[in-house]
């Protein structure tokens, strides 16, 4: 299984930048990296994904090295609301031959934002 | 939508009694998975279905059985409780978008414990 090393700490200053770091370097070519996040015990919530290229939606950025061995995830003006366990994952297939893919959570980075 | 929903929120077994941990999802979403995750720990995959009537186990499947007769509900049942089932039970569903991408919905979660 392709498997995500992130460190199990960080703080940031509201509003500014926090950037994530993750490092899968036994990735595969097809497999995606995916970001959740989970808040004080609720459901995980989806973040954001990518393949090789780098993405941003409304949330956060994506940065995934050339190699596609570590990528990067930026809240750029991180808030309070921000405080969470972020999960870096990268997407295993499960058996049966199926495109269904299993995400595998490790133990997360936990975020927290000071004011 | 109310998207992910489980019940109980919370619940206290005794050790050999037997429970049934309720999920619906409204997003006609092919995919279901159980998830639990013991304190200070990631997300471990207990079960997952791809469709009505299609179930396969995930990494931590002892000790539970599951059933998938409608689109919409993803029971998870407990038969002999153990204290080491003591834990916050997650499920989620999701749906195929393009190949390999695709996200997951995860509901409030099911506190339970086994005394």
């Amino acid at each position: 299984d392709a498997k995500t090393t992130q460190p199990p700490s960080m703080d940031c200053a509201e509003g500014r930048a926090a950037n994530l770091p993750c490092n899968h370097s036994t990735i595969s070519g097809n497999e995606y990296v995916y970001w959740y996040r989970q808040i004080h015990s609720q459901g995980p919530q989806y973040i954001i994904h990518g393949l090789k290229n780098n993405e941003t939606n409304e949330m956060a950025s994506l940065i995934i090295t050339e190699d596609r061995k570590s990528s990067t995830l930026i809240l750029p003006h991180a808030t309070l609301r921000d405080t969470a366990v972020y999960y870096c994952i990268v997407r295993v297939a499960l058996g049966r031959g199926s495109t269904l893919g299993r995400l595998y959570f490790g133990r997360g980075t936990q975020l927290t934002v000071w004011p | 939508n109310a998207g992910v929903t489980q019940t109980p929120k919370f619940r206290i077994l005794k050790i050999g009694q037997s429970m049934t941990l309720q999920c619906t999802q409204d997003m006609n979403h092919n995919y279901m998975y159980w998830y639990r995750q013991d304190p200070g720990m990631g997300l471990k995959l207990i079960y997952y279905s791809v469709g009505a009537g299609i179930t396969d186990k995930g990494e931590v499947p002892n000790g539970y059985n599951v059933s998938r007769s409608t689109t919409e509900d993803f029971p998870l049942r407990l038969e002999l409780a153990a204290p080491s089932q003591t834990s916050v039970y997650f499920c989620a569903s999701s749906y195929s978008k393009g190949q390999g991408a695709y996200e997951q919905y995860f509901g409030p979660g099911t506190r339970l414990t086994v005394t």
